[in-house]
C-alpha cells in the first residue's frame, strides 16, 4: 500500500460548482497535512496548511482532516477557470519531509 | 522579492553526459529541498539541507546523483554519468527557519536525456 493515495483524475466540473478533492493516507504517525496548488510548468504553491485533525478554511478553500479514517479532503467553494491546476495533497511526521501525492488534474469549466 | 531561482529551465542532453541543475533559495531561508517530478512517482524528496548541510539523502536515487549547498545562496544537483530514466522535472523549493513555515517552489528544471 502507498503511503498517500489520490485520484489522478482529470475531473471537470462546470463553474461555479462545489469540487471536492480527496487522499487517503496509511501512516498514522504523519501530522503535518497540506494542500498544494501546481499550475502547468510551474512549481507547486502552498494552499493549506493543517496541524493534526479537524477543518480549516480560507476564503473559498476548506481542508478537513479525518485521521481516525486516515482521510483528508479539500473543498473549493464557487469553482472558477482560474482554479483549473493539479491539486497535490501532502503530509508529513516532522513537518520536514513532506510525501505528496500524485496529483488531481481540476479542470474548471466555464 | 524574488522567488527560488531554478537554471537551466531545460535541459536535453545524451546519456551519459554530466548534468547540473542549479538552485538560488530566497534570502533568509535556511532550508532547501531538491524534488524530482514524473508521472509515475509524482513528486519525491530527493536530498534537503539545514544552514548548508546535508540532513536527509534518503531519496538520492544512487550514486551518479550527488547533490552540495556550498553557501546560503546556492545549491547544485548533478547527475553523473546520466541516463534516460533520469527525464523528469526537478524542482527547488526552500524555506525560512521555522518549521511550520511553507517551503516555496522554484519552476523547476525539465530534464531530457536521450
Amino acid at each position: 500500500q502507498k503511503e498517500v493515495e489520490q485520484d489522478p483524475g482529470p475531473l471537470s466540473v462546470p463553474e461555479g460548482a462545489i469540487v471536492s478533492l480527496n487522499c487517503t493516507y496509511s501512516n498514522s504517525a504523519f501530522q503535518y497535512f497540506m494542500w498544494y496548488r501546481q499550475y502547468s510548468r510551474k512549481g507547486p504553491e502552498l494552499l493549506m496548511y493543517t496541524y493534526s485533525s479537524g477543518n480549516k478554511e480560507d476564503g473559498r478553500f476548506t481542508a478537513q482532516v479525518d485521521k481516525s479514517s486516515k482521510y483528508i479532503s479539500l473543498f473549493i467553494r464557487d469553482s472558477q477557470p482560474s482554479d483549473s491546476a493539479t491539486y497535490l495533497c501532502a503530509m508529513s511526521v516532522r513537518d520536514d519531509k513532506i510525501i505528496f501525492g500524485k496529483g488531481t488534474r481540476l479542470h474548471i469549466l466555464p | 522579492d524574488a522567488g527560488v531561482i531554478q537554471s537551466p529551465r531545460h535541459e536535453v542532453t545524451e546519456m551519459g553526459q554530466e548534468v547540473t541543475l542549479r538552485c538560488k533559495p530566497i534570502s533568509g531561508h535556511n532550508s532547501l529541498f531538491w524534488y524530482r517530478q514524473t508521472m509515475m512517482r509524482g513528486l519525491e524528496l530527493l536530498i534537503y539541507f539545514n544552514n548548508n548541510v546535508p540532513i536527509d539523502d534518503s531519496g538520492m536515487p544512487e550514486d551518479r546523483f550527488s547533490a552540495k549547498m556550498p553557501n546560503a545562496s546556492f545549491s547544485t544537483l548533478k547527475i553523473q554519468p546520466s541516463e534516460p530514466r533520469d527525464s523528469a522535472v526537478y524542482f527547488c523549493a526552500s524555506r525560512g527557519p521555522y518549521s511550520n513555515q511553507p517551503q516555496h517552489f522554484g519552476d523547476g528544471t525539465r530534464l531530457s536525456i536521450l
